[in-house]
């Protein structure tokens, strides 16, 4: 299993740019990196998802080394509403449906 | 558009009563799952289902039985719940079970075990 490693909190003030670092020393060739968002009281919400190198989309970037042990999700100018709890999931359904979620990063934003 | 939709939202359950979670995506995926959420901690997989007619076993399968009634249902049972199953309980779906296909979940079920 490829277990990932999240920071537990994170604080922030509006309109700054916000890193989140999950590792997965163990990811495994076929494996791809998705990270979600969860309010409270709310199933998760799928953000952004990537396999090598740098993906991004209208609401964040993700970043990921040639060795792919660890990703970053980045959230730009971050407000209010962003205050949640971020996932990361390293999963290998393909072979054995055992999706690893770490417990996630809960993220702050002040005003 | 619904998505997934789970039922009940909320449920307490005395030690030893059995109970059945349903689970219903109107996306047309193919596979499903089961996972379970304790306070304060990620999601860990029970159960899921690849395509219909098939079910797997995940992290955490003890206690509990599953059911893919057909490619839009998939239904969770305790036989005997215990007060360590007290958790929110969330369904989710995807066009595959595979790592590159992100997953949709419902709004889960809070279920509590006296």
């Amino acid at each position: 299993l490829a277990k990932t490693t999240q920071p537990i909190s994170m604080d922030s003030y509006e309109g700054q740019e916000v890193n989140i670092t999950c590792s997965h020393n163990n990811i495994a060739t076929n494996d791809y990196i998705t990270w979600y968002q969860q309010f409270p009281s709310q199933g998760p919400r799928f953000i952004i998802q990537g396999y090598k190198t740098k993906v991004t989309n209208e609401v964040a970037s993700l970043f990921i080394p040639a060795d792919r042990k660890s990703s970053t999700l980045s959230l730009p100018r971050v407000s209010l509403s962003d205050t949640a709890v971020y996932y990361c999931l390293v999963g290998d359904m393909d072979r054995a449906g055992k999706s690893t979620f770490g417990d996630g990063t809960t993220l702050t934003v002040k005003p | 558009n619904a998505g997934v939709t789970q039922t009940p939202k909320f449920q307490v359950l005395k030690t030893g009563q059995s109970m059945t979670l349903q689970c219903a995506q109107d996306m047309n995926h193919n596979s499903m799952y089961w996972y379970r959420q304790d306070p304060g901690m990620g999601l860990r997989l029970i159960y899921y289902s690849a395509s219909e007619g098939t079910t797997d076993k995940g992290e955490v399968p003890n206690g509990y039985n599953v059911s893919r009634l057909n490619k839009r249902e998939f239904s969770l049972r305790l036989e005997s719940a215990a007060p360590s199953q007290t958790s929110v309980y969330f369904c989710a779906s995807s066009v595959r079970a595979a790592t590159d296909q992100p997953q949709h979940f419902g709004d889960g079920t809070r279920l509590s075990i006296l």
